[in-house]
């Protein structure tokens, strides 16, 4: 049983559409984040959520936008999607605030962008 | 933005050595973990670290939270063709609440 489910696995899309990523957890966490991952490897966090609450925002453009419909899931949706949005991206998940220590990460969305 | 300096980038070894990586920075850490992230998956963490000076161990692998709060380093011994992968640093800065700052990986291949 997934703790912790990303779809779609790989993304592939054309400059300028807009598209979402979803992410579930199964674990009860209380926060959920987003975190990017780019070419190189280098890993940034994006948001943070702490039960439907915005805790993190990081200096993301503001086409890229976190939905929390309820604690068990953070949902990311992207605007005019651009060729350095080509990434991919993580959810993750940990019981409170901070406590990375117990975080849980998915297996990560592939997007590309052409 | 705040950096850490994760080395080396890349390492090749024969099964059985042992490996070596650390991240090192100039601002003070209050807390590091050490992840190991394997293709396709998300990153799994190895061992967390809290205090100055704590040394961690996870089975073959050990983790040390340097004494200035400026480093830490990650020990793998006896290397087995499973921990190929990518090993990243975190860290949390002292008095914030706030992000988990990653290295740039260390990228780990064993041959046989």
């Amino acid at each position: 049983d997934t703790a912790v489910s990303q779809t779609p696995k790989y993304l592939v899309t054309q400059m300028g559409n807009d598209k979402s990523i979803k992410c579930e957890q199964n674990l009860g966490h209380d926060t959920m984040y987003w975190y990017k991952q780019d070419s190189k490897k280098f890993l940034k966090i994006m948001f943070s959520y702490n039960n439907k609450e915005l805790i993190i925002n990081e200096t993301v453009p503001n086409r890229f936008s976190p939905k929390s419909p309820d604690k068990a899931h953070l949902n990311l949706h992207i605007n005019s999607l651009e060729l350095g949005d080509s990434a991919v991206y993580f959810c993750a998940s940990s019981p409170g605030t901070y406590s990375y220590n117990e975080q849980f990460f998915g297996p990560g969305t592939r997007l590309t962008v052409l | 933005g705040q950096q850490l300096n994760q080395s080396p980038q890349s390492m090749f070894i024969q099964e059985g050595e042992d490996v070596s990586m650390n991240c090192t920075s100039s601002s003070i850490f209050n807390t590091w973990l050490w992840y190991k992230q394997d293709p396709g998956e998300g990153p799994v963490l190895l061992i967390a670290l809290y205090k100055a000076g704590e040394l961690t161990s996870n089975g073959r692998l050990t983790a040390q939270f340097g004494i200035t709060r400026k480093d830490s380093f990650l020990n793998i011994s006896a290397s087995i063709p499973s921990d190929v992968g990518i090993y990243f640093c975190a860290g949390l800065l002292g008095g914030s609440q706030g992000n988990l700052i990653f290295g740039k990986g260390t990228k780990l291949s064993v041959k046989p």
